[in-house]
């Protein structure tokens, strides 16, 4: 069975500090995953994937197959990445994708 | 417009009605999805149609009706609801099997009273 596990429901840190948000699934095969975001009054919109190994304002994930992990990271964080991210995962050669319960970012000024 | 259209944005319905909730895509993509997102769970995956024809129904209850008339319409079609149906319903396209992940529509709010 394909499950992802966001840990953290509310994560709330200051702007300028660090961030990163916990993906961990559980899947037999490589997985395909993915990083969502929803900005308030906003639409879930994809972030960033892990084949594409992009940066995407900011923000980097890296697939830990051994520690069957994908966790988002930014740096610095600035105010307007305050928002709901959502870690998703599509098993190989599938086509559902399986989401997170999702963390809430707050950054504080 | 471009991307993917829901309507309509909020819909009110009493438990003996019977509504449609529609959704658009001018993506070109050739899959659909219809996901339920309530407030204390996660996003969870209602159905997935592949050109047209319905590969996915994740045990959803037969009051939740969905149509697929062609690659660029979704319906769903609701009736004799509960008020535990009332949530934030989600439809996405893609290309099926490829990698770029889903676009997804605003949603339709909907109230079950």
């Amino acid at each position: 069975a394909q499950r992802v596990t966001q840990p953290e429901k509310l994560l709330s840190v200051f702007k300028g500090a660090p961030v990163e948000l916990k993906c961990n699934y559980s899947y037999s095969g490589s997985p395909e995953l993915f990083w969502y975001v929803q900005y308030s009054r906003q639409r879930l919109q994809l972030l960033l994937r892990h084949i594409s190994r992009e940066s995407i304002k900011g923000f980097t994930a890296d697939l830990n197959k051994g520690e069957t992990s994908f966790h988002l990271k930014k740096p610095f964080a600035q105010e307007e990445d305050s928002a709901m991210y959502y870690c998703a995962l599509k098993g190989q050669g599938a086509q559902k994708l399986v989401f997170g319960q999702g963390t809430r970012l707050t950054i504080n000024p | 417009e471009t991307g993917v259209t829901q309507t309509p944005r909020h819909l009110v319905m009493g438990m003996t009605n019977k509504k449609s909730l529609k959704c658009e895509q001018h993506l070109g993509h050739n899959a659909m999805y219809w996901y339920k997102q309530s407030a204390k769970k996660p996003l969870e995956l209602m159905f997935v149609y592949n050109f047209k024809e319905q590969t996915e129904n994740n045990s959803v209850p037969s009051r939740f009706s969905p149509e697929c008339p062609n690659s660029s319409h979704l319906f769903l079609h609701l009736h004799t609801l509960q008020p535990e149906d009332s949530a934030l319903y989600l439809c996405a396209s893609s290309q099926a099997l490829d990698n770029y992940g889903y676009t997804f529509g605003s949603g339709t709010r909907l109230t079950v009273v």
